[in-house]
């Protein structure tokens, strides 16, 4: 299954600053994934990033905020953008492990705004 | 729209004792289903998938679940459970496999106690 390179592993950050996560995926795949965990709380899907496209936000998420970038089959990058202590979170990327294999995760980004 | 149950938010047990964690989905579609385990720390990782065939799927770690369309239910269970087991487990439902409509549960805390 592909194995995914999420970076950084962790940060922390001043408010009002942007911050670019990076995930790097050992093959190529059509879709990838970014989701956000508060503290204490389950995974919600922010976006859907296609090669070629601009990605499909889910409710409650806007590219002004969370500008993706998704420049081959291999890459893409979740920018948080403006960030406030609300950011406070984990941010990972997923894809497709493979048909019938689920999905994998990286190891994800803790994010800590002051 | 489909969603997620577990109804347990905490679940602490002794080492070596068998343990059960519920997971409750709701989908108008056939689903495909999933456990994750969140160490701590770290990002997620796939313990297990029902996709189709049968209904007692057996994953790493010992772990196996059971789907019961009748209850909806794909409850995670393990005979014998280890200091290392203490992580968050998430369930999560697909309608597909290609990504969209990945619903995570909220998550169950197994806390392990020696």
């Amino acid at each position: 299954s592909a194995v995914i390179s999420q970076k950084p592993s962790r940060d922390i950050c001043q408010r009002g600053t942007s911050l670019t996560i990076q995930c790097q995926v050992d093959s190529q795949v059509t879709m990838m994934f970014w989701y956000r965990q508060q503290p204490g709380q389950s995974l919600t899907l922010i976006a859907t990033a296609n090669q070629g496209s601009e990605a499909t936000y889910e409710s409650g998420f806007v590219i002004d905020k969370f500008p993706i970038s998704r420049p081959n089959l291999t890459f893409s990058t979740l920018t948080v953008s403006n960030m406030s202590p609300e950011d406070s979170s984990i941010y990972l990327c997923s894809v497709e492990a493979g048909p019938g294999y689920g999905y994998t995760f990286g190891s994800g980004t803790r994010l800590t705004v002051v | 729209a489909q969603s997620v149950t577990q109804l347990d938010s905490q679940v602490p047990v002794f080492e070596e004792a068998p343990v059960e964690l519920r997971c409750n989905y709701s989908s108008s579609v056939s689903v495909y289903l999933f456990w994750y385990v969140q160490y701590p720390n770290q990002g997620l990782q796939l313990l297990l998938k029902y996709l189709s065939g049968s209904t007692l799927v057996k994953g790493i770690n010992g772990f196996e679940a059971e789907f019961n369309k009748s209850q909806t239910s794909f409850h995670l269970r393990k005979p014998s459970v280890h200091i290392s087991d203490t992580a968050e487990y998430f369930c999560a439902v697909s309608d597909n496999n290609y990504g969209q409509n990945f619903v995570f549960g909220p998550g169950t805390r197994l806390s392990v106690l020696p």
